[in-house]
């Protein structure tokens, strides 16, 4: 079955940049997405269609592809940005979605 | 504004059934795709099934296909998910979430939680 690999985890100071990896072989057909989940909570979209941000999500989350791998970039990093992140995309048929492993945030 | 909210979770045992619903408001429910996702105890995301707005294209995950079905009432404004022949595995948070025209969930509901224990 279809896999998004992502690092267990990222540890990253306040004010510097965490910056995400998720690969799949798909993703150069797929668009990719990712959400941002604290514990307790629903996910929240912070990047969809690979790079764009919707409204009111703040701009220091960018996102960006190349390749088979896209990467979620958190610059000037926040206590508040400490959460686990999923970057979700479909498979090449686009019949089945998946999530990749998940990545937690540590704002050190 | 947007709200889903799920119900119908519970402790069922093993073999077991169960229903959950999605109930939508704050959009018109009959435009949009809808989906379930899960969530495992300290686990990640793991999507489970898709809808179209009609009703008329399903797709499923390998791990709950031929157990689970998923199906919609649009005149009621709610999402449905048949959950038969439960399995420990299957203990999770249940989240519905709508799918909008860029083909990501951009509203999730607040999750219903199955736990699946004898």
């Amino acid at each position: 079955s279809y896999e998004l690999t992502q690092p267990p985890s990222v540890s990253v100071s306040p004010g510097q940049t965490a910056r995400i990896t998720c690969s799949g072989d798909a993703l150069p057909k797929q668009y990719a997405y990712w959400y941002q989940q604290k514990p307790g909570q629903a996910p929240v979209l912070v990047i969809y269609k690979d790079s764009e941000r919707p409204s009111g999500i703040p701009e220091r989350f960018s996102g960006s592809s190349s390749g088979t791998t896209v990467t979620l970039t958190i610059s000037g990093v926040q206590a508040e940005d400490e959460a686990d992140y999923y970057c979700q995309s479909a498979d090449s048929s686009g019949t089945t979605y998946v999530f990749g492993t998940g990545t937690k945030v540590t704002v050190l | 504004e947007v709200q889903l909210v799920e119900s119908g979770g519970g402790l069922v045992q093993p073999g077991g059934s169960l229903r959950l619903s999605c109930a939508a408001s704050g959009f018109t429910f009959s435009s949009y795709e809808m989906n379930w996702v899960r969530q495992a105890p300290g686990k990640g995301l793991e999507w489970v099934s898709y809808i179209s707005s009609s009703g008329s294209t399903i797709y499923y995950a390998d791990s709950v296909k031929g157990r689970f079905t998923i199906s919609r009432d649009n005149a009621k404004n709610s999402l449905y998910l048949q959950m038969n022949s439960l399995r420990a595995e299957d203990t999770a948070v249940y989240y519905c979430a709508r799918e909008d025209l860029l083909r990501c969930f951009d509203y999730w509901g607040q999750g219903t939680l199955v736990t699946v224990s004898s």
